[in-house]
């Protein structure tokens, strides 16, 4: 089945600079979202991306989609120690059978330090 | 409610032994998901229930997992004869419509299993 694949996994940059999460799948998707989450509980839905969009910007995130080259970028800019987290993409796409299924990747960890 | 509700937040059982996972999703909300999550890892599909169609369980890793949805609402995801590789949290979520009408799913903050 196709995968989000994050890129880095782990990442550690001071408070106030850019963090940059890059995103890659192997198949054609219906949309891509991207998730935080904390402590290893619930995930909390940040932003989705169409198939047929480019960009799309939400408060400090900026999002990127190139389906030519099956990739995505989540870039959050003026990043706070409260940002630190686990950050996961998601591919929505077609499974067969008239369903819908997310797939998720194994994230990037993301340490802001103050 | 307000938002997705998982029950319990922790649960340790004895191997061998059943357990019983419930999510009470958003109300309103048609879709409904089982994922499960190893310690540091991605989430593993698991389940997807839609309306009143027949679900998705291709996700599911051995027959002694299954899972139901009441009425619309509520779901339980029940694994018989744990064995320690199923320790992990497992996460429900919900959304509104199918996931083609471009929703965003709501998490509820998982169950944590552990096997011993």
């Amino acid at each position: 089945s196709q995968q989000g694949e994050e890129d880095p996994q782990a990442l550690s940059i001071q408070e106030g600079e850019n963090a940059t999460m890059n995103c890659s799948y192997k198949t054609s998707i219906n949309n891509l979202q991207w998730y935080r989450q904390n402590s290893g509980r619930g995930l909390v839905h940040l932003i989705l991306i169409r198939s047929n969009e480019r960009e799309k910007h939400s408060g400090r995130l900026r999002v990127t989609l190139d389906t030519s080259k099956k990739s995505s970028s989540l870039l959050i800019t003026a990043s706070r120690a409260a940002d630190t987290a686990s950050y996961f993409c998601a591919t929505d796409a077609y499974s067969g059978a008239g369903s819908y299924q997310l797939t998720f990747g194994k994230g990037t960890k993301l340490s802001v330090i103050p | 409610g307000a938002g997705v509700s998982q029950s319990p937040s922790n649960k340790v059982t004895e191997k061998g032994k059943d357990v019983e996972l419930r999510c009470d999703p958003i109300s309103g909300h048609t879709a409904l998901y089982w994922y499960r999550q190893s310690l540091g890892q991605g989430l593993e599909f698991l389940i997807y229930f839609q309306g009143n169609s027949a679900p998705d369980k291709s996700g599911l890793p051995s027959d002694r997992f299954s899972a139901e949805r009441t009425g619309g609402s509520v779901s339980t995801l029940t694994i018989q004869r744990t064995q320690q590789e199923d320790s992990a949290v497992y996460l429900c979520a919900s959304s509104s419509g199918t996931a083609k009408a471009n929703y965003g799913y709501t998490f509820g903050s998982g169950t944590r299993l552990t096997v011993v």
